[in-house]
């Protein structure tokens, strides 16, 4: 298993370019999210969804838009990039289970200039 | 929003036992966890204690909850330079159909040789 995957690695844009962030996870996880961390404020939660079809807004959801593809992937789109979105951006998902656990990608570094 | 607050750095000796302190405000809590970040990487689950016991004891490390105060910690034994790492605590949110986390803002555990 690859666990969750999460594409590009690094990406520069300038202000008011668009782009999409994908996120894919093959352990069969019904809830993925989108975080973004920041110095010392830790992981924010942009947008989440619960389960296939669904998509809900986290704490700081203003700028994004996301897609619930299929269960395996869930994107994440900057349509009009500005510098405050300057940040590293994680996807997330979780099983089903006893204690919740989420399991992270490595991240998305992403300047905006 | 919820706040969950730690301190932000916190240096230790090679050999020594560190703490990580957190406070939380969601006393409704189901779970809370500690979650460990390496440079460059993703988020991975340390440990997680239910929101009922008091101590959660797993090999070098001991989560202490004191609900009263909405206090965690999190103590590592015997610290190793491969510890050095930022660590994040976090609570479970219940009021959505996904397992949503509101995390602190991490601590940055440098391990000096």
């Amino acid at each position: 298993n690859a666990g969750v995957t999460q594409t590009p690695k690094f990406q520069v844009l300038k202000t008011g370019q668009s782009m999409t962030l994908q996120c894919a996870q093959d352990m069969n996880h019904n809830s993925m999210y989108w975080y973004r961390q920041d110095p010392g404020m830790g992981l924010r939660l942009i947008y989440y969804s619960a389960s296939e079809g669904t998509t809900d807004k986290g704490e700081v959801p203003n700028g994004y838009n996301v897609s619930r593809l299929n269960k395996r992937e869930f994107s994440l789109r900057l349509e009009s990039a500005a510098p405050s979105q300057t940040s590293v951006y994680f996807c997330a998902s979780t099983r089903p289970g006893s204690y919740n656990e989420q399991f992270f990608g490595p991240g998305t570094r992403l300047t905006v200039l | 929003g919820e706040d969950v607050e730690q301190s932000l750095f916190l240096s230790v000796r090679e050999g020594d036992s560190s703490v990580i302190n957190c406070t939380y405000t969601d006393s409704s809590s189901t779970y809370l966890y500690w979650y460990k970040q390496e440079p460059g990487a993703g988020l991975q689950l340390l440990t997680y204690i239910f929101s009922n016991m008091d101590m959660k004891q797993d090999q070098r490390l001991t989560v202490l909850l004191n609900k009263k105060d909405k206090h965690l910690s999190l103590r590592i034994a015997d610290t190793q330079t491969g510890d050095s790492a930022i660590y994040f605590c976090a609570e479970s949110m219940r009021e959505t159909g996904a397992n949503n986390l509101f995390f602190g803002t991490g601590t940055r555990l440098t391990v000096i040789p």
